[in-house]
């Protein structure tokens, strides 16, 4: 999967906690994103960053923050978590846009977190 | 903003027979669409993607989409359905400016044996 590491793969928190999600890859890709997938919702973008400490909101942005310090990382954070943010977190990453324009996007595997 | 609408949450279809998944995207200016797959418990994987190189676009394991601007549509094809081929399947069209992917709400692909 091109080098894409989400990690945790798994996270039960409690309400009002914050946490930290990380994205890490080792293509170098200068597009990074991040979605979450709910049943009846497919994937909704959060935030993506087009470059190192250059970030902008998705759609449902609200209760998120974000972070790009290096190339490699993407970190994604719940400033206090709230039941409505149990989802599946993907992680996403495209390299710069080739001769054809658009590459299509390099998903993780994932991180399920259950606030509860 | 763009968006996909998928008809259909959960298709079945027997095997070895035509698989079609549905996708009609709402664009004022030709888009870039896409179609993912996902396995149970993994991330996305690109089949296939139309960049207006060519209306009939051919992916992995089989799979097509042709892009019909007349119709709005990005429909997914294979001629014979295959027991892996059970999974989840998501459209995607891009914003304009190409920096925001919009995914469909995805079609649960069942194959009966």
């Amino acid at each position: 999967d091109a080098g894409i590491t989400q990690s945790p793969r798994h996270k039960v928190t409690e309400t009002g906690t914050p946490v930290t999600l990380r994205c890490h890859q080792t293509e170098n890709h200068r597009y990074m994103y991040w979605y979450r997938q709910d049943p009846g919702h497919g994937l909704r973008l959060i935030h993506y960053s087009y470059g190192v400490k250059d970030t902008d909101k998705g759609e449902v942005s609200d209760g998120y923050s974000v972070s790009r310090s290096k190339t490699e990382d993407f970190l994604l954070t719940l400033e206090s978590a709230t039941s409505s943010q149990t989802s599946v977190y993907f992680c996403a990453t495209e390299t710069d846009r080739g001769r054809l324009g658009l590459e299509g996007y390099t998903f993780g595997s994932g991180t399920r977190l259950t606030v509860v | 903003a763009q968006s996909v609408t998928q008809l259909g949450s959960h298709v079945s279809v027997s095997e070895g027979a035509l698989v079609l998944l549905r996708c009609n995207y709402s664009s004022s200016v030709p888009p870039y669409l896409f179609w993912y797959v996902q396995y149970p418990n993994q991330g996305l994987q690109l089949l296939l993607k139309y960049t207006s190189a060519a209306t009939l676009v051919k992916g992995i394991n089989g799979f097509e989409a042709e892009f019909k601007k007349s119709e709005t549509s990005f429909h997914l094809t294979k001629p014979s359905a295959h027991m892996s081929d059970a999974a989840e399947y998501f459209c995607a069209v891009s914003s304009n400016t190409g920096n925001q992917f919009y995914f469909g709400t995805g079609t649960s692909l069942t194959v009966i044996p």
